[in-house]
């Protein structure tokens, strides 16, 4: 069955760039019906939809963080990735990445991956 | 921004009872609302999506309705394992934005 499973480096500087990559396994990320999102959880928090890709490549992103984000697509290699530039420490959370399924005209995220923790420090 | 706001914040409660969580936005979102259920350390879980169809795989004693601003799960008969943390969710418009949770804890 499908799985998501998020990487990248679990501690990143004050003002740097927090990258962070999905590897989809068991389905193609190239299929139709399908967007391909990122979603975040700072400690003891709610949760915060940080953005979503076709793998067209048109993107969504939340307002609150569109100017420092970038959400890509590699179809080539069945992965999406994250990045999130001039982080401060209200940038610590789980990531989680996900995937979103419209194609009965409802948008929702069915499939979770398990998430990964950004800690944001000198 | 469409602000979702979840009542109650928390709530204590036995196995077997009949439990209501409620999710009002702040404008209408139509039918477009998900709930999630998340447990400590874990990915969110899809449980209903539309407001009232229910995931694949996920237990019939979990029913969504509304429509609108004004959405409820229920819960029919409380089980160990639905002790978690719920979310609504609305991706009517961008940024789909969560309510601030419901945790349900065990009387």
């Amino acid at each position: 069955q499908l799985q998501l499973q998020e990487s990248g480096p679990g501690l990143v500087k004050p003002s740097e760039t927090l990258s962070l990559t999905c590897t989809v396994s068991g389905g193609s990320i190239s299929s139709s019906s399908y967007y391909w999102g990122w979603i975040r959880q700072p400690p003891g928090k709610g949760l915060e939809w940080i953005g979503y890709i076709y793998y067209s490549g048109t993107t969504y992103y939340n307002p609150s963080l569109k100017s420092r984000v970038t959400i890509s697509v590699d179809t080539s290699t069945n992965q999406f990735s994250l990045k999130l530039n001039s982080v401060t420490a209200a940038d610590t959370a789980v990531y989680f990445c996900a995937r979103g399924d419209y194609g009965n005209g409802w948008y929702y995220m069915d499939v979770w991956g398990n998430g990964t923790t950004v800690t944001v420090s000198s | 921004d469409i602000q979702m706001t979840q009542s109650p914040s928390s709530l204590s409660a036995s196995v077997g009872d009949r439990v209501t969580i409620t999710c009002r936005a702040s404008q209408s979102t139509a039918n477009y609302l998900n709930w999630f259920q998340q447990k400590p350390g874990k990915a969110p879980k899809l449980l209903i999506y539309a407001a009232s169809s229910l995931q694949s795989g996920v237990p019939s004693r979990f029913s969504g309705s509304g429509s609108g601003t004004d959405f409820t799960l229920t819960i029919s008969s409380l089980q160990p394992e639905d002790f978690a943390t719920y979310y609504c969710q609305q991706s009517y418009t961008i940024p789909y934005t969560f309510g601030q949770g419901t945790k349900l804890e065990i009387k």
